[in-house]
């Protein structure tokens, strides 16, 4: 199984900053990596596939990158609505797994 | 829109069973694999199975093989888990999720809004 490890497990960040979240994949998973926001009370949303590339609707301020093992979400200035947390997850292997999550936080 | 809505969680003792349903609309069900995605309360998510478009193909976690079982009825725009010998360790909001493909590989595009499974005698 492919272990997702994400850092840091929690991001305190001021709004307008930007926040930058890893991922790391203990074996390469390629670029088969997708990253979903979650609130609280809330299913997760669906940001990045691909490991670049946005879903539908999702604002430019989130980007993606790396391929391999090591991954990268960016949120170029953060928002209100932004602050939640954040999981990777590959889908290059089976079992498709996810990271522990990484809290945004409000600074 | 496409939507998918759960329902059938609810409280049972361990060893019981339950099944959960998962209603979709908005979108050509057939066409796309489906998948359910667990989250212990407090915890991170966990996929458990995923089914292709036509229900001939089949996956797994280890930690529900040989007590889960997925399925699906495209007459009803339906998907289903049926559990079996639940587990204190299965309590959890279980989700569907919408896959991009006809086939059981890639990422959730889509999701319900959960329904609470909760194991306890």
């Amino acid at each position: 199984e492919i272990v997702m490890t994400q850092s840091p497990a929690t991001l305190s960040v001021s709004p307008g900053e930007r926040g930058t979240l890893s991922c790391r994949a203990s074996q390469s998973v390629s670029t088969n990596l997708a990253w979903y926001q979650q609130k609280p009370g809330q299913a997760p949303r669906l940001l990045i596939y691909g490991a670049s590339t946005r879903a539908t609707g999702i604002p430019a301020r989130f980007s993606g990158s790396g391929s391999g093992t090591e991954f990268t979400l960016t949120i170029s200035s953060l928002r209100s609505e932004d602050f939640a947390v954040y999981y990777c997850q590959q889908y290059n292997n089976w079992p498709k797994t996810f990271g522990q999550g990484t809290k945004v936080e409000i600074k | 829109e496409v939507q998918v809505l759960e329902s059938g969680g609810g409280l049972v003792q361990p060893g019981g069973s339950l099944r959960l349903s998962c209603a979709a609309s908005g979108f050509t069900f057939s066409d796309y694999a489906m998948s359910w995605v667990r989250q212990a309360p407090g915890k991170g998510l966990e996929w458990v199975s995923g089914i292709d478009g036509s229900g001939g193909d089949t996956h797994y976690a280890d930690s529900v093989k040989g007590r889960f079982t997925i399925s699906r009825d495209s007459s009803k725009n339906t998907l289903y888990l049926l559990m079996n010998t639940l587990r204190a360790e299965d309590t959890a909001v279980y989700y569907c999720a919408k896959n991009p493909y006809p086939y059981c590989g890639g990422w959730f595009d889509s999701w319900g809004q959960g329904t609470l499974v909760t194991v306890s005698s």
